[in-house]
């Protein structure tokens, strides 16, 4: 039943490592999106998906790769990760950037913590 | 490139009191959004507004936008314990189609 899952929830992991977050939507909507929350809770957009098209990328180093294979699916792999990716991670998905009110629809998040 | 700004930062207040949040934004959005987050949850939606002067209420809460003073307030009438969360404002930019949150604003309803 879960509009927008993530997975993990929780992820712990050296310096160095590379992980992925995987995000899957079962809302038909067509626009994804990756959002990372810092320990203040502000909330930042890193990337955004269209029909798997990429339309939103925002400065984040290039660690950082998002890949749709459909539009249900926008997964988050990082490389090297550094102590300061230590955040939570939000996947959201709309109906559309610019289809009605556009209400992005919130995964749990996936807390990821560098050591 | 819009941005979006809140205040207070933090709330304490008492259950049965009322209080607005503010939220000014510095460009045209072409909608305003709140969401609420409990603590370590997702962000739910509560409101969208659309056009200048819309107002939406839900139970306690009730939201409005002004969009020549580039103003959205969030009043809280008769708080309860339960509202206790953060909440953002966030504004869809026109330009560049990013919804820009603002920094959140933390309430805390004591009983």
């Amino acid at each position: 039943d879960t509009a927008v899952s993530q997975t993990p929830k929780y992820l712990v992991t050296q310096m160095g490592n590379d992980k992925s977050i995987k995000c899957e939507q079962n809302l038909g909507h067509d626009t994804m999106y990756w959002y990372k929350q810092d320990s203040k809770k502000f909330l930042k957009i890193m990337f955004s998906y269209n029909n798997k098209e990429l339309i939103i990328n925002e400065t984040v180093p290039n660690r950082f790769s998002p890949k749709s294979p459909d539009k249900a699916h926008l997964n988050l792999h990082i490389n090297s990760l550094e102590l300061g990716d230590s955040a939570v991670y939000f996947c959201a998905s709309s109906q559309g950037q610019y289809s009605g009110a556009n209400v992005l629809t919130f995964g749990a998040g996936s807390r990821l913590t560098v050591l | 490139e819009l941005k979006v700004e809140q205040n207070p930062l933090f709330l304490s207040m008492q259950e049965g009191k009322n209080y607005t949040i503010y939220c000014n934004y510095s460009t045209t959005s072409d909608r305003l959004y709140w969401y609420r987050q409990d603590p370590g949850k997702s962000l739910e939606s509560l409101f969208v507004l659309l056009s200048n002067g819309a107002v939406k209420q839900e139970g306690r809460l009730m939201a409005s936008l002004d969009t020549k003073a580039r103003l959205s307030t969030l009043h809280i009438t008769a708080a309860v314990h339960d509202l206790s969360a953060t909440y953002f404002c966030a504004g869809l930019s026109s330009n560049t189609g990013k919804l820009i949150f603002g920094q959140g604003t933390t309430l805390q309803v004591k009983p």
